[in-house]
């Protein structure tokens, strides 16, 4: 089965820091994709940043990469430069081909940027 | 495109009455899911559909729940009878798959259900 664990319940940045946010999966699948969204406090889920698993470079988009180490099976979200608008409940999910393209995600990291 | 749109976005029902949650995806996309978010289950997928067909439905909890998409642009999820347990946001997302990976599911603004 696919699984997705987040093991950081919460999290806290300074302002203009970087903050690293743990993804581990788990899958027999050799093609599949992993993503990570942000839900603000006001609910709608925001796309963030995509790595597939044949993908050698590490993706980044703006302030936001994705720490892929594929032995490891880890998937990790790194924010640079963090802001105010950057508190939200942050996810990560993943999809795989045989899986039949089945969307899952893990449970979630609270970040909380402090002024 | 105007996104995923969900409806009604706030629902307030009594307990044993049935409630129906509509989505109509992006134009084009090939899958959609539905997921239901509560404090302590998380964000749990609920079934799924590709090119309107269900594929996998193990996360329905219940009989009590249903859903069906008849054409490309709409589908509904139905619970029947409610009870206070049911209470959750509602989330519908799309995705087009067959054009390649990179393709990210986009989410409706989601059903805030409370069943009294």
């Amino acid at each position: 089965a696919q699984k997705i664990t987040q093991t950081q319940p919460g999290m806290f940045v300074q302002e203009k820091e970087a903050v690293t946010l743990d993804c581990t999966y788990d899958t027999s699948d050799q093609s599949y994709g992993l993503f990570w969204y942000k839900q603000p406090s006001s609910g709608e889920m925001i796309f963030l940043i995509y790595q597939g698993s044949y993908d050698e470079q590490n993706a980044t988009e703006g302030r936001y990469s994705l720490n892929f180490q594929k032995a490891r099976k880890s998937a990790n979200l790194v924010i640079s430069a963090s802001q105010l608008g950057d508190s939200a409940m942050y996810f990560c999910a993943m999809r795989g081909v045989g899986y039949g393209n089945k969307l899952v995600f893990g449970a979630g990291t609270i970040l909380r940027v402090k002024s | 495109d105007a996104g995923v749109i969900q409806s009604p976005r706030h629902e307030v029902t009594e307990m044993g009455q049935e409630v129906t949650l509509r989505c109509k995806p992006i134009s084009g996309h090939d899958y959609l899911f539905w997921y239901r978010q509560t404090m302590m289950r998380g964000l749990e997928l609920l079934i799924y559909f590709n090119n309107n067909v269900p594929i996998d439905d193990s996360g329905m909890p219940e009989d009590r729940f249903s859903a069906k998409m008849p054409n490309a642009s709409f589908s509904t999820l139905k619970i029947q009878p409610s009870e206070p347990r049911d209470s959750a946001v509602y989330f519908c997302a799309s995705s087009l798959v067959r054009t390649g990976w990179n393709t990210e599911a986009f989410f409706g603004q989601g059903t805030r259900l409370t069943v009294v």
